[in-house]
């Protein structure tokens, strides 16, 4: 069984709305990632949260963590077309190793 | 700027062949990992290896083998290629993290077609 697994499987939206994708995981980590893919293309870091960090921003991103529900948030502001993809949270599962969820696909209609 | 590549983006074979994928990083990381990927089913890792001549089994090694002669280079081997092993196959590389997942800097991927 999968360590991480994102909610919502799909997502569509307006541009200029917010995005909010969801990461639940099983046992205790180091930390979370977040990770973008262009369809067709590899994976693109966004954004690493350590199991003592509650929030973390970058540019219009958002992450959350709450150890206590084994969840993950990830925010995207004010959306953009160029913002569709799929969005993947990574768990660790030790000796450096990650596990990956299946993914939320956003697509944000201009 | 980190670089991660692979040898091919799109390849067909036929079942049977001996198929060869290469991965190389310039970014001097200790670990390189090989992932499958497929519809439904996420990222599953293949092999990972966290130093040259070292490897370790992922999820699914069945019916793939790994070489890491050079710390640069990491390559996925399927001795036999099967239908099944028709995928997206991703390559990434991570510095050493004492154990914890550290972030993984991923190729474009390659796109295997087996006929």
């Amino acid at each position: 069984s999968q360590q991480g697994e994102e909610d919502p499987q799909a997502l569509s939206i307006q541009e200029g709305e917010n995005a909010t994708m969801n990461c639940s995981y099983k046992t205790s980590i180091n930390n979370l990632q977040w990770y973008r893919q262009n369809s067709g293309r590899g994976l693109v870091h966004l954004i690493l949260i350590r199991s003592n960090e509650r929030e973390k921003h970058s540019g219009r991103l958002r992450v959350t963590l709450d150890t206590s529900k084994k969840s993950s948030s990830l925010l995207i502001t004010a959306s953009r077309a160029a913002d569709t993809a799929s969005y993947f949270c990574a768990t660790d599962v030790g000796a450096g190793k990650s596990t990956f969820g299946d993914g939320t696909t956003l697509t944000v209609k201009p | 700027d980190v670089k991660v590549t692979q040898s091919s983006r799109y390849l067909v074979k036929r079942t049977g062949e001996k198929v060869f994928l290469e991965c190389v990083q310039d970014m001097d990381h200790e670990n390189m990992f090989w992932y499958r990927q497929d519809p439904g089913l996420g990222l599953r890792l293949i092999y990972f290896s966290y130093d040259v001549k070292m490897k370790e089994k992922g999820d699914i090694p069945e019916g793939y083998s790994v070489s890491r002669e050079k710390k640069e280079r990491f390559s996925l081997i399927l001795e036999s290629a099967s239908t099944n092993q028709t995928s997206m196959y991703l390559c990434a590389s991570s510095p050493w993290g004492e154990g914890a997942q550290e972030t993984q800097y991923f190729g474009p991927g390659t796109r295997l077609l087996v006929l």
